[in-house]
């Protein structure tokens, strides 16, 4: 398998634009996990997918904050607008059934640079 | 609330030198501990994890990790290090009441010295 995977892996963007980032996870895994990576806040979970569901959103910092999984191979993360602090790696990682029990596999992650 | 600390920072070893991590947890019950190790431009790969049972645990890369409910503290260890170990690592803790949850450190950087 090829692991989990995101794209773009780097993305410079201004102040106010749109910004996606994508993540396929490993094929059969049914949960999903959205983390952002800071100096400050170091890494911190923002939502997590159960069978393409939104179980736990609460560590998305706002509104300008979206994810959505369409289906079992596909997430999206998006900022709209983005602002200098969103600047981040954000990880996707997948795991099978989502309990800790289950190894959680990240991504190489998306490095999120907003001027 | 479940947190954990990393009081180093930053460690430099020379290779082949022995190699420990610390890590303590803050949680009520029986915690569920890891360690991940994150690469330069990498994502975070499971080094090893505790759950229950034997308080020694294996990992892969040659790593091992004790828990010691006494100290709250779930330390990384390696008998002797190679120049590819240089990376962060992160220990985590998670609970049965969350299970999903993974509360992680600060992360401590590794520095491998020829």
């Amino acid at each position: 398998d090829a692991g989990v995977i995101q794209s773009p892996r780097h993305e410079v963007t201004e102040m106010g634009q749109e910004v996606t980032l994508r993540c396929k996870p490993i094929s059969g895994h049914n949960s999903l996990f959205w983390y952002r990576q800071t100096m400050m806040r170091g890494l911190e979970l923002l939502i997590y997918f159960n069978n393409n569901v939104p179980i736990d959103d609460s560590g998305m910092p706002e509104d300008r904050f979206s994810a959505k999984m369409p289906n079992a191979s596909f997430s999206t993360l998006k900022i709209q607008p983005s602002e200098p602090r969103d600047s981040a790696v954000y990880f996707c990682a997948s795991s099978f059934l989502g309990a800790l029990q289950e190894t959680q596999y990240f991504g190489p992650g998306t490095r999120l640079l907003v001027l | 609330a479940q947190s954990v600390t990393q009081p180093d920072i930053h460690i430099t070893v020379s290779e082949g030198a022995s190699l420990e991590l610390r890590c303590n947890y803050s949680y009520g019950a029986t915690p569920y501990l890891f360690w991940y190790v994150q690469s330069p431009g990498q994502g975070l790969q499971l080094l090893l994890k505790y759950f229950s049972g034997d308080t020694l645990v294996q990992g892969i890369k040659g790593f091992e990790a004790e828990f010691k409910r006494s100290q709250s503290s779930f330390n990384l260890r390696k008998p002797s290090v190679h120049w590819s170990d240089a990376a962060e690592y992160f220990c985590a803790v998670g609970s049965s009441s969350n299970d999903y949850k993974l509360s992680f450190g600060a992360g401590t950087t590794v520095t491998v010295r020829a």
